[in-house]
């Protein structure tokens, strides 16, 4: 089965840095993603990893380490339009790659 | 590159009847997976395609629910005796390969009467 936990919700102050974190346990464990979704939107894709470490794009870092089964989400230099949900989502599986999503924490970036 | 498109984006029928869903993907990706996202909690799978095969359903996922790709390219979702449980945003994803992103469509938001 498949366990995913990530906080329900974070405030944080336009130009700051948050972190996200999530814990997974999941069989047959093959990379993870992160998510964004605005209220009433679709999920956009932000960041996959595959290995341990830090991968880097822009504003937007994300961090695995799959001994522990834990992973962060890091927004710098928040902005007001970063308010939104972040999902946490293991991938599992090497024919159908299913992913499975958390719940998502609810960020709301204030001035 | 067009995005992932769906249709209707929102549909409101009465408890029993049956409703159908179109997802367009993109164009050149051959997989297409099917989500549930209810208020409050992350999009749960439902189904997945490589092309026209449909190669994994959700056990939690009812008879009443049923998936077709017919040639490999949209693909519909169909939900028989539709209940007020059914009441959701309905997602589709679609990848070109094997752990690429998902891309979402807008959804198609069901309420149920």
């Amino acid at each position: 089965g498949q366990n995913i936990d990530q906080p329900t919700e974070m405030t944080a102050t336009e130009g700051a840095i948050v972190q996200i974190n999530c814990t997974y346990q999941t069989s047959g464990f093959n990379g993870l993603f992160w998510y964004q979704q605005h209220a009433g939107e679709a999920p956009t894709f932000l960041s996959y990893n595959v290995l341990d470490g830090l991968e880097e794009k822009g504003r937007f870092s994300s961090f695995l380490s799959r001994s522990k089964g834990y992973s962060y989400l890091l927004l710098k230099e928040l902005q007001m339009k970063d308010s939104a949900s972040y999902l946490c989502a293991p991938g599992s599986g090497a024919g159908s790659y299913q992913l499975t999503f958390g719940k998502g924490t609810k960020l709301s970036v204030i001035p | 590159d067009t995005g992932v498109s769906q249709d209707p984006r929102h549909k409101i029928t009465k408890r029993g009847q049956n409703v159908t869903f179109r997802c367009d993907p993109i164009s050149e990706h051959n997989r297409l997976y099917w989500y549930r996202q209810t208020l409050g909690q992350g999009p749960e799978f439902l189904t997945y395609f490589q092309n026209e095969a449909q190669l994994e359903k959700s056990r939690l996922l009812s008879d009443r629910f049923s998936a077709e790709r017919p040639k490999g390219s949209f693909s519909t979702l169909e939900i028989q005796r539709t209940e007020q449980g059914d009441s959701a945003m309905y997602l589709c994803a679609s990848s070109w390969g094997l752990n690429q992103p998902q891309h979402f469509g807008d959804g198609t938001r069901l309420s149920i009467l």
